[in-house]
C-alpha cells in the first residue's frame, strides 16, 4: 500500500533551466495539492488539482510556474527559468475526497537547489 | 500576513512529562484544524484534527483543544516519548475558499524530548 510518491527526491538546476517535479498520489486518491517550504518557514499552499482540472491555483506564482494532473500518469509541477529564490522543498499531498478538513497525505518532498 | 501562528520555534520537554504545543489563528472562517508531525527529510505526517464545532478531540496520547473565542488551539502529548522529537505544524482549512482547499500552515514548533 504505497504512499504518496515524489521524484526526484533531490534536483539541482542552474539558473534559467527548467525543473519538473512529479507526484503520484496514493491509490484511489483523485485530489492532489502542491506546497512549497522555504528554509525556516511553514509549508505554503500552491495549487490544488483534480484529474485534468486545476481547482485552485491561488498560491502559485503567476509567472514561470505551472501544474497539471493528467488523466493518466503523475501530477507535474513545472518551474521554467528557475531562479535562486525557487530553491526550496516542494511537497505533494493527496486526499481521497473533497471534504472540508479531510486529511491530506504527504509525500517525502523534492528538494530543489538552484545554483 | 500570517493567518496561522506558532509563536514558539522550539520546546524542550522531559521524557514522560506533558508536551503542550500552541497555535493561534486570525481567520475566523477556518473550520478545521489539523496537526502534523515532521521529521527531517520526510514529508509531514497527519496526527490529529478537530472541527471548529468541537472543543476537544483525543486520540491515544494526543489531545487537541480548541478555544474558538480566543482563536487558539493546543496539542497535548502525554506522556512524551523520545520518538516524539520532531517539528510539529499546526494547519487550518476552510477560510474564504471553503471545501477541501489547501491547508494554511504555521511555521512549526521543534519539540525536543530529553531523556
Amino acid at each position: 500500500n504505497a504512499g504518496v510518491m515524489q521524484n526526484p527526491r533531490h534536483l539541482v538546476r542552474r539558473r534559467g533551466q527548467e525543473a519538473r517535479l512529479r507526484c503520484s498520489p496514493m491509490k484511489g486518491h483523485s485530489h492532489v495539492y502542491w506546497y512549497r517550504q522555504l528554509p525556516e518557514e511553514g509549508l505554503k499552499f500552491m495549487v490544488y488539482l483534480q484529474k485534468e482540472n486545476i481547482i485552485d491555483e491561488s498560491g502559485m506564482p503567476k509567472e514561470r510556474f505551472s501544474a497539471e494532473f493528467p488523466k493518466e500518469g503523475p501530477s507535474i509541477l513545472r518551474i521554467q527559468q528557475v531562479v535562486r529564490g525557487d530553491s526550496a522543498a516542494y511537497f505533494c499531498a493527496s486526499s481521497p475526497r473533497q471534504l472540508a478538513g479531510a486529511e491530506q497525505f504527504f509525500g517525502p518532498g523534492t528538494r530543489l537547489t538552484v545554483l | 500576513d500570517q493567518q496561522v501562528k506558532q509563536n514558539s520555534p522550539s520546546l524542550s520537554v522531559q521524557e514522560g512529562r506533558i508536551s503542550i504545543l500552541n497555535c493561534d489563528y486570525t481567520n475566523s472562517m477556518f473550520d478545521y484544524f489539523l496537526w502534523y508531525k515532521k521529521y527531517p527529510a520526510e514529508g509531514p505526517t497527519f496526527l490529529i484534527s478537530i472541527s471548529s464545532i468541537k472543543d476537544k478531540n483525543e486520540d491515544g496520547r494526543f489531545t487537541v483543544f480548541l478555544n474558538k473565542s480566543a482563536k487558539h488551539l493546543s496539542l497535548h502529548i502525554v506522556p512524551s516519548q523520545p520518538g516524539d522529537s520532531a517539528v510539529y505544524f499546526c494547519a487550518a482549512s476552510g477560510g474564504e475558499r471553503g471545501g477541501a482547499d489547501g491547508l494554511t500552515f504555521g511555521k512549526g514548533t521543534h519539540l525536543i524530548i530529553q531523556p
